[in-house]
């Protein structure tokens, strides 16, 4: 089993529906969650960082966080053309190891005007 | 702020040769980068990380006379990818810890082609 696993899509929806991404993950060490978007051939972009379990809300974006059952989600509402790119959600261990990023494999979002 | 500039973003070069890639921390101090790889359509796979003024910290599989990581200032971490051959063609991103808010952020990216 993967540490973190990740839904790679494709995903298709018309502009303006409400777009969930999920990721699940085994190590229950993990505290911090993070979501990052990429668009094609460039660097991943951070949208949402959060530590812990609980929702976060930034504009259009809103993350949760499920320790319980190590699932986290990020919504994205009234979605648009311009949010067409893959998102990976990503998660460290406080400390741990340098802190590196464990990655899920990323979920193609298209977004259909 | 938190910005970290990546350059070449793309580079081709002949089957032998050595090719560098340098990411700068614009406007933080990084003391830790992590450098990844990332092959079309798939996540980032973690090469090494590096830790300024101390030698990197390869993943397993990843070969360190092949991937010369150096961290030598704060601001500063170069990826040498020597002799360089075709199956070396891949996207390499570096990142950087951004220890006040705990983020981590990206650069651009380098397109790497071995013809």
């Amino acid at each position: 089993q993967k540490e973190v696993e990740q839904d790679p899509g494709p995903l298709s929806v018309p502009e303006g529906a409400i777009v969930s991404l999920n990721c699940t993950y085994s190590n229950s060490a993990f505290q911090y969650f993070m979501w990052y978007r990429q668009y094609s051939r460039k660097g991943p972009e951070l949208l949402m960082y959060t530590y812990s379990s609980g929702n976060k809300e930034d504009g259009r974006f809103t993350a949760q966080v499920d320790k319980s059952s190590k699932y986290i989600s990020l919504f994205i509402r009234d979605s648009q053309p311009s949010d067409s790119a893959t998102y990976l959600c990503a998660m460290s261990i406080p400390g741990g190891s340098n802190y590196k990023l464990t990655f899920g494999k990323g979920t193609l979002l298209t977004v259909n005007p | 702020g938190a910005v970290v500039s990546q350059h070449p973003s793309r580079v081709i070069c002949k089957s032998g040769t050595s090719v560098k890639i340098e990411c700068r921390s614009l406007d933080f101090q990084a003391t830790t980068m992590f450098w990844y790889r990332q092959f079309p359509k798939q996540s980032l796979m973690l090469m090494a990380t590096s830790n300024e003024g101390s030698k990197a910290t390869y993943e397993q599989g990843v070969e360190k006379d092949k991937f010369l990581i150096n961290h030598a200032s704060l601001t500063l971490s170069t990826l040498t990818v020597t002799s360089a051959h075709p199956e070396d063609s891949s996207f390499y991103i570096c990142s950087a810890r951004v220890v006040a808010g705990y983020g981590y952020t990206f650069g651009s990216g380098t397109r790497l082609t071995v013809v």
